[in-house]
């Protein structure tokens, strides 16, 4: 069965470092997208992503962060310069028509900024 | 600006009972509902999907049913194995908006 795949699995980095988190979504997917999860909260919404731009992003997703979805296959978060705050789980979902369908979600990547 | 509440917070239960678990959103215009588990420090596994039109789906032991207007979700999970222990979040997504919107979770233990 397709899955999502994200990249690293644990990634540590000293606050005001830059980070690049990998995705590879489900192969015949349109629509990509970034959650992040702070330890003990709710999954909360980043950005979504469609025909090689942002469709939708959220008040988190400031100017530190950054989509790209440099080849046909992969889809990566960057975030620019890390804060403590930054520190959490973040994980990727892909889906294949925007409304009607499930989003699949990735592993995640749990990032800790020291 | 939609809420979502999962009650209760963490339930724990014998192996072989039925039980419910239950979702709430403020905001009733919503597209669909989608049923996830959560493995402890994994990713999320969906499990249901409702559409807004729709009044139940079932997959398996798990049934998940959806009262749109009054804004409540519930997913019943028949006869519950120890392998069932696990978080599951409920998530809705507004029509013409990308974002799942996330309750914080139940936390489901089944004692063998």
């Amino acid at each position: 069965e397709p899955e999502v795949t994200q990249t690293p699995s644990h990634q540590v980095t000293q606050m005001g470092q830059e980070v690049i988190l990998r995705c590879v979504p489900i192969s015949n997917h349109l629509y990509f997208y970034w959650y992040r999860q702070i330890l003990g909260q709710k999954v909360e919404f980043l950005v979504s992503f469609y025909n090689n731009e942002i469709s939708e992003k959220s008040e988190i997703f400031d100017d530190q962060f950054s989509v790209e979805r440099p080849d046909g296959s992969n889809f990566t978060l960057k975030i620019r310069s890390t804060k403590l705050e930054d520190s959490a789980m973040y994980f990727c979902a892909s889906s294949g028509y925007r409304e009607r369908e499930t989003q699949y979600f990735g592993p995640g990547t749990r990032l800790l900024v020291l | 600006k939609q809420e979502v509440t999962q009650i209760p917070a963490a339930l724990s239960v014998p192996e072989g009972e039925n039980l419910v678990l239950n979702c709430s959103f403020t905001d009733s215009a919503i597209y669909n509902l989608q049923w996830f588990r959560q493995d402890p420090g994994k990713g999320l596994t969906s499990l249901l999907l409702i559409q807004s039109s729709q009044r139940e789906q079932t997959s398996g032991r798990l049934n998940a049913s959806l009262d749109k207007s009054s804004g409540r979700s519930t997913l019943y999970i028949a006869a519950s194995q120890p392998g069932d222990s696990a978080t599951y979040l409920c998530a809705v997504k507004k029509g013409g908006s990308e974002k799942l919107v996330f309750g914080k979770g139940t936390k489901l233990t089944v004692n063998p």
